[in-house]
């Protein structure tokens, strides 16, 4: 089956600029991720969606960042005034449901560059 | 903040030899997972070990847990280049869902 997709696989915009990253979850996982990933570190929490619901969203870093997932499927990770500072690959993962033993599954992940 | 840390930062190995990563993390853990990240992208799960587990096996990958040190290790055995990629030990908090992520460690096996 399907794997999480994520588009565009690559995204450059200018500072100041408002982005849209996209992610398509694993059919039939209740929980969603997003995570920011910087060059040399590991993934860094964002925000988690149980359903469609945000079940905690303490990650993300000030308000320019916004996420949604209306339909409890496709997430949506807007970002606002991008800023030089938001350049990471952003990848989003699913799980079967949110419960901590679940196996995350995750995207390729979507490459930002804001110049 | 990142509650789990690997060590080594890098490691450097001939093809055949065995690899061993460790992670430590600082509070309780429900459990703690070990990712492979290849080229920077896309995370593929490799073990998962729940906190009343001290040992588990899949085909070449072994992992420890050792909740009284609160520190984890992860062996490839028989590396191959293959192998070559960052990994990850994640640690979710016993009251938590979320996973928290280290920095990696970079493995390069060399043919």
């Amino acid at each position: 089956g399907a794997g999480v997709s994520q588009t565009p696989s690559n995204k450059v915009t200018e500072k100041g600029k408002y982005v849209e990253l996209r992610c398509d979850p694993i059919s039939g996982h209740t929980a969603l991720y997003w995570y920011r990933q910087s060059l040399g570190q590991g993934p860094e929490f964002l925000i988690y969606f149980q359903g469609t619901g945000a079940a905690d969203d303490s990650g993300l870093p000030n308000d320019r960042f916004f996420a949604v997932r209306p339909e409890g499927s496709v997430s949506t990770l807007k970002i606002q005034r991008t800023e030089r500072g938001d350049s990471a690959v952003y990848l989003c993962a699913s799980s079967l449901s949110g419960l901590s033993y679940n196996e995350q599954f995750f995207g390729p992940g979507t490459r930002l560059t804001v110049l | 903040s990142q509650q789990g840390e690997e060590d080594p930062q890098a490691l450097s190995i001939q093809e055949g030899e065995n690899a061993t990563m460790n992670c430590s993390y600082k509070t309780s853990i429900n459990n703690l997972q070990w990712y492979r990240q290849n080229s920077g992208r896309g995370l593929v799960h490799l073990i998962l070990i729940r906190s009343n587990e001290r040992e588990k096996h899949s085909g070449r990958l072994r992992v420890t847990l050792d909740t009284s040190k609160k520190s984890s290790s992860l062996l490839i055995t028989a590396s191959r280049a293959a192998d070559t990629a960052s990994y990850f030990c994640a640690t979710a908090l016993r009251s938590g869902y979320i996973p928290t992520f280290g920095r990696g460690t970079s493995l390069i096996v060399h043919p």
